[in-house]
């Protein structure tokens, strides 16, 4: 158990909805990421929030947003989704410096767009 | 813009036997690499860093080098046991900023 949760497990939704991915991070941990992996691929990098700062952001989406609060626990908006946005979401923490390494990853959140 | 090369091909090897994986890099000198193991379904999970003044760390039966002469990190298994398969990601630092590019990995499969 690496200490970070995420919610849900698993959703199921239409095209054009919005949803909303939670994840905790470990305990002291300041640093949050959020990746996505679609079938047989990489993950793919989305963003990466530092004590509620936005630090640095990858290919996102303009589709997709997220934000960490001022408990630390950061939530990634999913909106006008689409069918190639079906994949896994993980999220990651790291400790108190907003260096990207040792990073640890939740359980992921698979999401499927019908 | 930094590329990271892993072994191409899925790793088979017999349980018992070393296992070693490749991870090349170009274009930039990481300040540090990681490994990482990534199981179907599931978040990767860190293993090992190595900074670029350090040639070689070892935790149980794993063993990782950093060459950056070569831009080369070789990750080894030993003993390696059926337990051991999985995919495993070389992830090296960033040349600039934040964001990491952990690629695809290597699929390594230890059989009986």
């Amino acid at each position: 158990d690496s200490g970070v949760t995420q919610t849900p497990k698993h959703l199921i939704t239409a095209t054009g909805q919005r949803v909303t991915l939670r994840c905790s991070p470990r305990s002291g941990d300041l640093s949050v990421y959020w990746y996505q992996q679609s079938l047989d691929q990489g993950l793919q990098f989305l963003i990466q929030y530092y004590n509620g700062e936005e630090r640095a952001k990858g290919n996102i989406l303009e589709r997709f947003s997220a934000q960490q609060f001022p408990d630390l626990h950061s939530e990634l908006n999913l909106s006008s989704l689409e069918l190639g946005d079906s994949a896994l979401y993980f999220c990651a923490s790291s400790g108190d410096r907003g260096t990207p390494y040792e990073q640890y990853f939740g359980p992921g959140t698979r999401l499927t767009v019908t | 813009s930094q590329k990271i090369e892993q072994n191409s091909e899925a790793l088979n090897i017999q349980e018992g036997k070393t296992a070693t994986l490749t991870c090349n890099y170009t274009n930039y000198s990481p300040a540090y690499l990681q490994w990482y193991r990534q199981d179907p379904g599931r978040g990767p999970v860190f293993l090992l860093l190595i900074r670029e003044n350090e040639k070689e760390k070892r935790k149980e039966r794993l063993k990782v080098t950093f060459d950056t002469t070569l831009k080369q990190s070789l990750f080894h298994i030993t003993a390696s046991q059926p337990a051991d398969s999985a995919t495993y990601l070389c992830v090296p630092g960033p040349d600039s900023g934040y964001a990491l590019n952990f690629g695809k990995g290597t699929s390594l499969l230890v059989t009986p």
